[in-house]
């Protein structure tokens, strides 16, 4: 399958700073990205879709204006935690899709360990 | 909307036995079904899905599951397991229109010993 690199895979941030998390499709144009939270022994929350070039979508109950994301690129999309609390820290994972049609799959990233001290 | 209910949060099994992850869904519309496999502080990894044709679906690592429309069931098999599959399963369902924004269920873990 495609490859989906997310990047870091662990970061720890002081309480009130800002952290950037990369999501990038290898071989294959993106034209969706999915991200995911995922609390210790939960299930994934999606938190937002963003669409190449476009706003993402976010979920309801996700404060869009404390997770900035941006798909700028066919390949890249990044999720920026701004201000970030303990309460943000938790496992970030986005997923990568190409254009729409039949049998699309998504496939996932591995995942971002934040962690806000 | 859809919702994926897996009922077991923890399964455990000795190695070369039989298990069944249970997975049902609820939704309106007609939906594509998966399962991931998840290991320890990493992504997700399809195991397989059912998108439609044959109900009974073949994924990686011997892991197969059948769709039951009637029971709105995808229970995930595997006839002898190995301690390597010790890890998370995830169902999750989309329906057919936005195919890739995924409703997963609670997950179940999977612990395979000697």
């Amino acid at each position: 399958g495609a490859v989906v690199s997310q990047h870091p895979s662990r970061v720890i941030c002081k309480s009130g700073t800002s952290v950037k998390i990369e999501c990038r499709s290898l071989d294959f144009q993106a034209t969706t990205m999915f991200w995911y939270r995922q609390f210790p022994k939960q299930s994934l929350m999606l938190m937002a879709t963003s669409n190449e070039g476009s706003k993402a979508t976010y979920e309801q109950g996700v404060e869009k204006d404390k997770f900035l994301i941006n798909h700028a690129s066919l390949t890249l999309s990044t999720l920026t935690v701004t201000s970030a609390h303990p309460e943000d820290s938790s496992f970030y994972i986005c997923s990568a899709r190409g254009p729409p049609g039949v049998n699309t799959e998504a496939f996932f990233g591995q995942g971002t360990r934040l962690t806000v001290v | 909307a859809q919702s994926v209910t897996q009922l077991d949060s923890q399964v455990p099994v000795f190695e070369e036995a039989p298990v069944e992850l249970r997975c049902n869904y609820s939704s309106s519309v007609s939906v594509y079904l998966f399962w991931y496999v998840q290991y320890p502080n990493q992504g997700l990894q399809l195991l397989l899905k059912y998108l439609s044709g044959s109900t009974l679906v073949k994924g990686i690592n011997g892991f197969e599951a059948e769709f039951n429309k009637s029971q709105t069931s995808f229970h995930l098999r595997k006839p002898s397991v190995h301690i390597s599959d010790t890890a998370e399963y995830f169902c999750a369902v989309s329906d057919t229109g936005t195919a890739s924004k995924l409703t997963f269920g609670t997950g179940t873990r999977l612990q395979v010993t000697l």
